[in-house]
């Protein structure tokens, strides 16, 4: 299916496992974004990617690490889940050229750490 | 990366056109301004965008002002569905720092 896609959907697991998030688009886009959004609040920047092997920080990094070997693929990866990091997470993905226009989002990760 | 202001939340009537202002009095030369809302348990969507002129698209108007310190999304007849959080938000393009960061937002109520 065409567009951005996030697995798992719905994720529980526990403090201190490693827990990793995927998100495919299937666009090409050049820039990809991981975001989290906590309950009641709005979108916080984990990580984002201007390209293949290109990643730089966000806003709240910390904890998390990522990856982009491929264009299409954006896997986010928590080395070892605090119950801080029970959250949604959102992917989402962009083209940039010849100007940004819309920025599409994934339908989220529901990830609950114990 | 310049920041952007929005109330809170704001409640409007259905059918009836609905406001949301957005400031940014350190808005760049190359900002672009975007809107996007959330509808509940989804992800982000597009809403609009624009530069200097006001713009309108099947969702929404945008209207930005002369300065460019502030902007309005527009909805013209609000309905149940537009019940979300909208944000606003700048993206540099004349620099290529995309970082897109999102504020709070505006929660937006409906009323039938």
């Amino acid at each position: 299916d065409a567009g951005i896609t996030q697995s798992p959907r719905y994720k529980i697991t526990e403090t201190g496992r490693q827990v990793t998030l995927m998100c495919h688009q299937t666009w090409s886009h050049s820039y990809m974004f991981w975001y989290r959004q906590d309950l009641g609040h709005g979108l916080r920047l984990i990580y984002y990617s201007a390209a293949a092997d290109i990643t730089d920080k966000g806003e709240v990094p910390d904890g998390y690490v990522v990856s982009r070997s491929k264009t299409e693929n954006f896997p986010l990866t928590l080395e070892s889940a605090t119950r801080s990091q029970t959250s949604v997470y959102f992917c989402a993905s962009f083209q940039s050229l010849p100007l940004v226009d819309e920025q599409f989002f994934g339908p989220g990760t529901r990830l609950t750490v114990l | 990366d310049a920041k952007t202001t929005q109330p809170n939340s704001m409640e409007s009537n259905e059918e009836e056109p609905v406001h949301l202002p957005c400031n940014h009095s350190t808005i760049s030369g190359t900002d672009y301004i975007h809107w996007y809302r959330q509808l509940p348990s989804q992800g982000p969507e597009y809403v609009i965008h624009g530069l200097t002129s006001n713009v309108n698209n099947r969702m929404a108007s945008l209207a930005i002002a002369e300065d460019r310190k502030s902007s309005t999304l527009i909805l013209h007849r609000a309905t149940l569905r537009d019940a979300a959080v909208y944000y606003c938000i700048l993206r540099d393009e004349g620099t290529g720092g995309f970082k897109t960061i999102f504020g709070a937002g505006t929660r937006l109520f409906v009323k039938a």
